[in-house]
């Protein structure tokens, strides 16, 4: 089965500075890949997905990177917020294999945005 | 807005005694999920309803039930918590293997 790999587990950061959590996957039929900000006592929320046909996502603050060959990928968080404080989990899945619990966790980051 | 909403949000239980979390969603997914989260841990699926079939992951201890009645509304029943089953509860949704939506979650406490 698919094993994810999830690194740093803790980041600290000033506010401003940018945010780098890196994730690697086992499972080459992966192919979908999003990455959930959990705030403390709330679920999940996914935050930025990215599939396997796409090299890089960006949306405002916050990227995807995709490498296929390594697998890895990796969320980047820049200018960071004390609001960005969270932990975030990646995550992977081969979303065409028609089986809906194939999705699998890495292990989580601590990101503290120091004000 | 279309979301899932998970009842109660605190839930305070004896050791043993029987309880049962709800969720809803109104976003017309067919894939239902119950996942448990302990404390720094990634959440961990218990099981699933892919439209009307029940899905069981293998390690689900059997004292852990689920039931959906209908499209928008599933449950998780604890036969008999005991200490170690004190955990967030997470519902979540999907639309066939589609990106999953996660409800708000219940804390479980077993006293």
């Amino acid at each position: 089965g698919e094993n994810v790999e999830q690194h740093p587990s803790t980041l600290s950061v000033q506010e401003g500075d940018s945010a780098v959590i890196k994730c690697t996957y086992s499972d080459s039929a992966s192919n979908y890949f999003p990455w959930y900000k959990q705030e403390l006592g709330k679920g999940p929320q996914l935050i930025i997905d990215i599939r396997s046909n796409v090299g890089e996502k960006k949306d405002q603050r916050i990227a995807v990177t995709l490498n296929k060959t390594a697998k890895h990928f990796s969320l980047h968080i820049t200018e960071t917020q004390p609001e960005d404080s969270a932990v975030y989990f990646c995550a992977a899945t081969p979303i065409s294999s028609g089986s809906a619990r194939q999705l699998t966790f890495g292990s989580g980051t601590q990101l503290t945005v120091l004000p | 807005d279309a979301m899932v909403i998970q009842n109660p949000r605190y839930q305070v239980t004896q050791f043993g005694k029987p309880v049962t979390l709800s969720c809803s969603q109104t976003l017309n997914h067919n894939v239902m999920y119950w996942y448990q989260q302990k404390s720094s841990q990634a959440p961990k699926l218990l099981f699933h309803y892919y439209d009307k079939d029940f899905n069981n992951e293998a390690d689900t201890p059997d004292n852990f039930q689920s039931r959906r009645p209908n499209t928008s509304f599933c449950f998780l029943d604890i036969r008999s918590p005991g200490l170690g089953d004190a955990a967030m509860y997470l519902c979540a949704t999907s639309r066939s293997t589609g990106t999953r939506v996660f409800g708000p979650g219940t804390r479980l406490t077993v006293l």
